[in-house]
């Protein structure tokens, strides 16, 4: 059983530009959450994808986009990175079944800087 | 909304010394609460949640919580430490029949010096 998987592991972009991270889900799990951790910060909520549909959204703009894909992998798309961007983002998987009580499992993350 | 309150942001202690790492949480509706561990450079590891029943949880490598509901608390708490367990340690929220996100603290460095 293979975990979860994300790329690149680390990224720099200037700022302006577009970025695309990766993920990879658990076999058999169906939800993905994305999440931004910020230096000295625990990880901050940006959406989640249950069965390709968007399945809630934290605080974040609009120009943070995703998607998920019928073998349940998934994208983060970021347009017009900003500075404030620069963070470990994170991606968990998890069962799914909505019920908030099942355990994610997450991914090592892909450290993206923005210059 | 819930929020996740982690009371210390650094925690050293010794070797073989106990530890709590403590957490409060606010929501007004029913929760479950999770800690999980983050090694330099990696991903977030569960050690342990509370769902229901007991509230005195355990988890991986010898570590535990109690839920109290009265005191909106989920501290973590080991007998004997290892170096080992040096790490960042996360207490999350989640919201009962909800969807999977989950609300973090901040965060506790732990140190374990020997």
């Amino acid at each position: 059983e293979t975990g979860v998987t994300q790329s690149p592991t680390h990224l720099i972009k200037t700022r302006g530009q577009q970025v695309t991270l990766r993920c990879s889900s658990q076999s058999g799990h169906n939800t993905v959450s994305w999440y931004q951790q910020a230096l000295g910060q625990g990880p901050q909520f940006i959406f989640q994808y249950y069965r390709e549909e968007e399945n809630g959204r934290g605080n974040f703009p609009p120009r943070f986009s995703g998607l998920q894909f019928p073998n349940y992998s998934s994208e983060l798309n970021v347009n017009a990175l900003e500075l404030d961007d620069s963070a470990l983002y994170l991606c968990a998987s998890s069962p799914g079944g909505a019920q908030g009580n099942t355990e994610a499992f997450f991914g090592q993350g892909t450290r993206l800087t923005v210059v | 909304a819930q929020s996740v309150t982690q009371l210390d942001s650094q925690v050293p202690v010794f070797e073989e010394a106990p530890v709590e790492l403590r957490c409060n949480y606010s929501s007004s509706v029913s929760v479950y609460l999770f800690w999980y561990v983050q090694y330099p450079n990696q991903g977030l590891q569960l050690l342990l949640k509370y769902l229901s029943g007991s509230t005195l949880v355990k988890g991986i490598n010898g570590f535990e919580a109690e839920f109290n509901k009265s005191q909106t608390s989920f501290h973590l708490r080991k007998p004997s430490v290892h170096i080992s367990d040096t790490a960042e340690y996360f207490c999350a929220v989640s919201v009962q029949g909800g969807s999977e996100k989950l609300v973090f603290g901040k965060g506790t460095k732990l140190t374990v010096n020997p």
